[in-house]
């Protein structure tokens, strides 16, 4: 089974240029999320998908951040205009609905962003 | 605030002896507690994991124990191998979907 795809893998930007990180996750997996992992720190959520319907964005800067999973499979995440304090792995995780109470989720290996 | 703490940065073990990751957490809420390991340049990857009506799961050489009244969870890893050399993250669910990570605590295995 071919795990969570992300790309590019890595991202150097000017501070006030735009970028966008793509994720294609697990075959069937309904859930999706896009985590922003800062040096030295955990996982911080930003966004939680369900099919193509967003279930939680509350930790997502929405003045400059936006996401979409228009059909319900790949998600692409936007930093415009992107800020110094946004350099971090970008992780998307997918898992399947019905796993009743296992909250295992498959991440992919990460786009790292370097804002200069 | 934090709400998932690992307050060691950092372990160092000696092949074959038991390796104990340490975890805690401030929010009642959490229901279900898991363990990532994680590789430089990979995404983690899930180990173990244990919800909080249990306190005790156990999947081959490791061992996740819950206390819940201490509010604190810990990872045994018993014996340790070289391979075992990565960052474990402590995630927490509870309420909403999404994982509450730990800042992670770096496993170094030395022969």
């Amino acid at each position: 089974e071919a795990g969570v795809a992300q790309s590019p893998r890595y991202k150097i930007i000017e501070k006030r240029q735009s970028v966008a990180f793509w994720c294609n996750p697990i075959s069937g997996h309904a859930t999706l999320y896009w985590y922003q992992q800062i040096l030295g720190q955990g996982p911080k959520l930003l966004i939680q998908f369900q099919n193509n319907g967003v279930v939680d964005d509350s930790q997502l800067p929405k003045d400059r951040f936006s996401a979409e999973r228009l059909k319900g499979v790949d998600s692409t995440l936007k930093i415009q205009p992107a800020k110094l304090e946004d350099s971090a792995v970008y992780l998307c995780a997918s898992r399947p609905l019905g796993e009743g109470d296992q909250e295992t989720q498959y991440f992919g290996p990460g786009t790292r962003l370097l804002v200069l | 605030d934090q709400q998932v703490k690992q307050n060691s940065p950092s372990l160092s073990v000696q092949e074959g002896r038991i390796s104990i990751l340490n975890c805690d957490y401030t929010n009642s809420m959490f229901d279900y507690f898991l363990w990532y390991k994680k590789y430089p340049a990979e995404g983690p990857t899930f180990l173990i994991s244990i919800s909080s009506i249990k306190d005790k799961n156990e999947d081959g050489r490791f061992t996740v124990f819950l206390n819940k009244s201490a509010k604190h969870l810990s990872l045994h890893i018993v014996p340790s191998q070289p391979g075992d050399s990565a960052v474990y993250f402590c995630a927490a669910r509870g309420g909403a979907d999404g994982l509450t990570f730990g800042k992670g605590t770096h496993l170094i295995i030395q022969p």
